[in-house]
């Protein structure tokens, strides 16, 4: 079946523009993550969807980053006013239920961000 | 804060090794330990999952440990092959919490040389 998809896949922006990436998570799954991959950092957790609870907002660094989840399916990420140091992988990963420990996420194959 | 350290940051071997990879972390108060392997340009695909009450699970070639109280997970890897080649990741997922509370340390990259 089909994996979870991201676009675009690739996304050059000027300083200060603003940017939307989406994720496509794999039917089915309650739960949406979205992760940073800086150059030589670890993942940084962003932010997290479970169904139509209120998201976790807890990692998003500052109020330039958004997102949302429509319908419990695709989500946006939205970057406003870019700046440099967000250039970087950006990752959504799903997951049928987070609650189970035995539960794995999926990963897309990421948007990699370049801001000029 | 929960910390997690991958040693060595890149490895080189030839094919048909057998070798190991490291992952420690400093708080043993963990739920599970995942490894994933990261091809360029592509996602995270998971490798091996082993809940805190396990010590290793096994998935073809690749064996993965846990040490819960050491802080230490190990993945091994029999008969290396060139396909091998990728990024090595652990990721910790702490006790209290969920997927999004996971620490992942910064890799090990793999190169298996034919």
């Amino acid at each position: 079946g089909a994996g979870v998809s991201q676009s675009p896949s690739n996304k050059v922006t000027e300083k200060g523009k603003d940017v939307e990436l989406r994720c496509d998570p794999i039917s089915g799954h309650t739960a949406l993550y979205w992760y940073r991959q800086s150059l030589g950092q670890g993942l940084e957790f962003l932010i997290y969807f479970q169904g139509n609870s209120a998201p976790d907002k807890s990692g998003l660094p500052s109020d330039r980053f958004s997102a949302e989840r429509t319908g419990g399916s695709v989500s946006t990420l939205t970057i406003q006013r870019t700046q440099q140091e967000d250039s970087a992988v950006y990752l959504c990963a799903s997951s049928l239920d987070p609650s189970g420990g035995a539960e794995t996420q999926y990963f897309g194959p990421g948007t990699r961000l370049l801001v000029l | 804060k929960q910390e997690v350290t991958q040693i060595p940051a890149a490895l080189s071997v030839p094919e048909g090794e057998n070798l190991v990879l490291n992952c420690s972390f400093t708080d043993s108060a963990i739920y599970n330990l995942q490894w994933f392997r990261q091809d360029p340009g592509k996602g995270l695909t998971s490798l091996l999952l082993i809940q805190s009450s396990q010590r290793e699970q096994t998935s073809g070639r690749l064996n993965a440990s846990l040490d819960k109280s050491s802080g230490r997970s190990t993945l091994y890897i029999a008969a290396s092959q060139p396909g091998d080649s990728a990024t090595y990741l652990c990721a910790v997922r702490p006790y209290s919490g969920g997927y999004q509370k996971v620490t992942f340390g910064t890799g090990t990259k793999l190169q298996v040389i034919p």
